[in-house]
């Protein structure tokens, strides 16, 4: 199966701008989890999408939103960019939400601000 | 608020030898613990996973213990290779709490496995 693929995979924006990101899981997956990595915050959760609907969301600002397709690919949109934005961010997929599923992650979009 | 800490930035060990990288919870909902290796500018990639019915699981050279009383997981390698070079993150999640898709990571711990 292929893995977890994520565009574009580097991307440079000035301050104020918008930018969508695109996240294709693996096949026959239906959640999807998206995280910002930084160096000094780490790896933090967004929020997390499954048929289409949010199902958790992170400690982020209304900037930061997310959606899902019926054919499970996810997309995240930051608007009014900061420079603090500036990370590594990175979707990851798995099945059904039972006990045990495991998150795989795609590649990641690194996302500079200027 | 660190729900889950590795307090060890960083571990050099001897190739061959035996490598412990410990993790620790606060957060009681936890039921599922995974490990993740990763190198710079890449994804996470999935290396072993424990629920909390289980205090061991074994996959290879990899095998995470879970200490519930004590809120602490830790991960074996033995042994160690020096393509097992690079940052290890803990990570947990709350499934019984519908809480699968949200995965709380620790700050990571660097290994390091010199020939």
């Amino acid at each position: 199966k292929a893995g977890v693929t994520q565009t574009p995979r580097y991307l440079i924006k000035t301050r104020g701008q918008q930018v969508t990101l695109s996240c294709s899981p693996i096949s026959g997956h239906r959640s999807v989890s998206w995280y910002q990595q930084t160096p000094g915050q780490g790896l933090q959760f967004l929020f997390e999408y499954f048929s289409e609907t949010q199902r958790n969301k992170g400690n982020f600002p209304g900037r930061f939103s997310g959606r899902q397709f019926s054919n499970s690919r996810s997309e995240m949109n930051v608007s009014t960019l900061e420079l603090g934005d500036s990370a590594l961010y990175l979707c990851a997929s798995s099945g059904l939400l039972g006990v045990g599923e495991t998150q795989y992650f795609g590649p990641g979009t690194r996302l500079l601000v200027l | 608020d660190q729900q889950v800490k590795q307090n060890s930035p960083s571990l050099s060990v001897q190739e061959g030898r035996i490598s412990i990288l410990n993790c620790d919870y606060t957060n009681s909902m936890f039921d599922y613990f995974l490990w993740y290796k990763k190198y710079p500018a890449e994804g996470p990639t999935f290396l072993i996973s424990i629920s909390s019915i289980k205090d061991k699981n074994e996959d290879g050279r990899f095998t995470v213990f879970l200490n519930k009383s004590a809120k602490h997981l830790s991960l074996h390698i033995v042994p160690s290779q020096p393509g097992d070079s690079a940052v290890y993150f803990c990570a947990a999640s709350a499934e019984r709490h519908n809480q699968g898709g949200k995965l709380i990571f620790g700050q990571g711990t660097e290994l390091s496995v010199k020939p």
